[in-house]
């Protein structure tokens, strides 16, 4: 099946710092990625849709200046985090939708820890 | 705004039963439905999914699917303490590619 493929796995920073999130599509085109974040024992929560070439469309309640997402090519897409906090500490996922089928798949996500 | 409901857990089934995970949802011009599977601390996995009303199988998961009641089921076959699990419902709407999920089931096989 197709892959998506997140880095880094784990990641942690400092309070106040920025980190930087990866997302490719490894065998595939993907011209719509989706950024989630999930808090412990809770659901996956939509972030922001990112289109390749286009600003990302973020969720209502989600800081667009905090979370900035690129998606510079086909291939990947990057979630930063901008001046972490220690609230911010979550497991980000992104997915890609394939473009046959309207099948989409995870990265294998990333867990940010802000100290 | 998109809702998907998921019976609520958690499901104890023991080894070797089947499990049944239901799924409900208020878009009625969803097209695409999906089941993932997440371990504990893990991204989500696809299972299966299923676009055509009526039933569609892939080892010992099937999907069933009933456009008209908006219901979505899952049924796990032969569970095995690996299935231990939350499945996570989830929906593509009818205009945009955004997936909604359900709250998810929590599924543990007992040995």
């Amino acid at each position: 099946g197709a892959v998506v493929s997140q880095h880094p796995s784990r990641v942690i920073c400092k309070s106040g710092t920025s980190v930087k999130i990866e997302c490719r599509s490894l065998d595939f085109q993907a011209t719509t990625m989706f950024w989630y974040r999930q808090f412990p024992k809770q659901s996956l929560m939509l972030m922001a849709t990112s289109n390749e070439g286009s600003k990302a469309t973020y969720e209502q309640g989600v800081e667009k200046d905090k979370f900035l997402i690129n998606h510079a090519s086909l291939t990947l897409s990057t979630l930063t985090v901008t001046s972490a906090h220690p609230e911010d500490s979550s497991f980000y996922i992104c997915s890609a939708e394939t473009g046959s089928g309207n099948t989409i798949y995870f990265g294998e996500g990333s867990w940010l820890t802000v100290v | 705004q998109k809702e998907v409901e998921q019976n609520s857990g958690p499901l104890s089934v023991p080894e070797g039963a089947i499990a049944s995970l239901n799924c409900t949802y208020s878009d009625r011009g969803s097209q695409s439905f999906f089941w993932y599977r997440q371990y504990s601390g893990k991204s989500p996995e696809l299972i299966m999914f299923i676009y055509s009303n009526g039933d569609k199988e892939d080892g010992r998961f099937t999907a069933q699917l009933n456009k008209a009641s908006q219901y979505v089921s899952l049924l796990i076959r032969d569970s095995q303490p690996s299935d231990s699990a939350t499945y996570l419902c989830a929906v593509i709407g009818g205009d945009d590619y955004k997936l909604s999920f359900g709250a998810g089931t929590t599924v543990t096989v007992r040995a």
